[in-house]
């Protein structure tokens, strides 16, 4: 079965210190995998996704076969950056995105 | 051109009865997706098309449910006899294929149940 797990509903840092979201998975073959941002009062986007392999906006997430894990990381927090992430998965060619329950983001100033 | 559209934006209504939720996808975008996004549950998945069909119905709640595509196009999620657990927002996404995945999200309907 195809799982995304987030374990972390809220993080708080302070601006400047480095970020780290957590994203699980499960999945018997490869999958693709996303980051998706929620900033306040916008749509759903797309932040990155594992096979572009590039940073945007500071953040990038490097996808761990053996851990199944695909974190979000930033080495220096801005106040921008606070939003509400999702981690997603796509399996299969004809098959659905599967999110995780979110993280939500907190930059203090 | 312009983005995933979604009416109506907010929607308030009485228990029992029946509500239709409206996307209308990116043109040219095949596949379409239906989530439900709740306080503390991230997003839900509903439904996925390709094209007009449904390959995968397996997030729908109950057979209060149910979702068509025509055209290809415009995708309309019907609850039948809502209750107040339907309450919660009602997010489209679509993307290019199958292949080409970047989901592109409408603004949602906020749905009340009252």
């Amino acid at each position: 079965a195809q799982r995304v797990t987030q374990p972390e509903k809220l993080l708080s840092v302070f601006k400047g210190a480095p970020v780290e979201l957590k994203c699980n998975y499960s999945y018997s073959g490869s999958p693709e995998l996303f980051w998706y941002v929620q900033y306040s009062r916008q749509r759903l986007q797309l932040l990155l996704r594992h096979i572009s392999r590039e940073s945007i906006k500071g953040f990038t997430a490097d996808l761990n076969k053996g851990e199944t894990s695909f974190h979000l990381k930033k080495p220096f927090a801005q106040e921008e950056d606070s939003a509400m992430y999702y981690c997603a998965l796509k399996g299969s060619s004809a098959s659905k995105i599967i999110f995780g329950s979110g993280t939500r983001l907190s930059i203090r100033p | 051109g312009a983005g995933v559209s979604q009416s109506p934006s907010n929607k308030v209504t009485e228990k029992g009865k029946d509500v239709e939720l409206r996307c209308d996808p990116i043109s040219g975008h095949t596949a379409l997706y239906w989530y439900r996004q709740s306080l503390g549950q991230g997003l839900e998945f509903l439904i996925y098309f390709q094209g007009n069909s449904a390959p995968d119905k397996s997030g729908l709640p109950s057979d209060r449910f149910s979702a068509e595509r025509t055209g290809g196009s415009v995708s309309t999620l019907t609850i039948q006899r809502t209750q107040q657990e339907d309450s919660a927002v009602y997010l489209c996404a679509s993307s290019l294929n199958s292949v080409n995945t970047e989901a592109f999200f409408g603004q949602g309907t906020r749905l009340t149940v009252v």
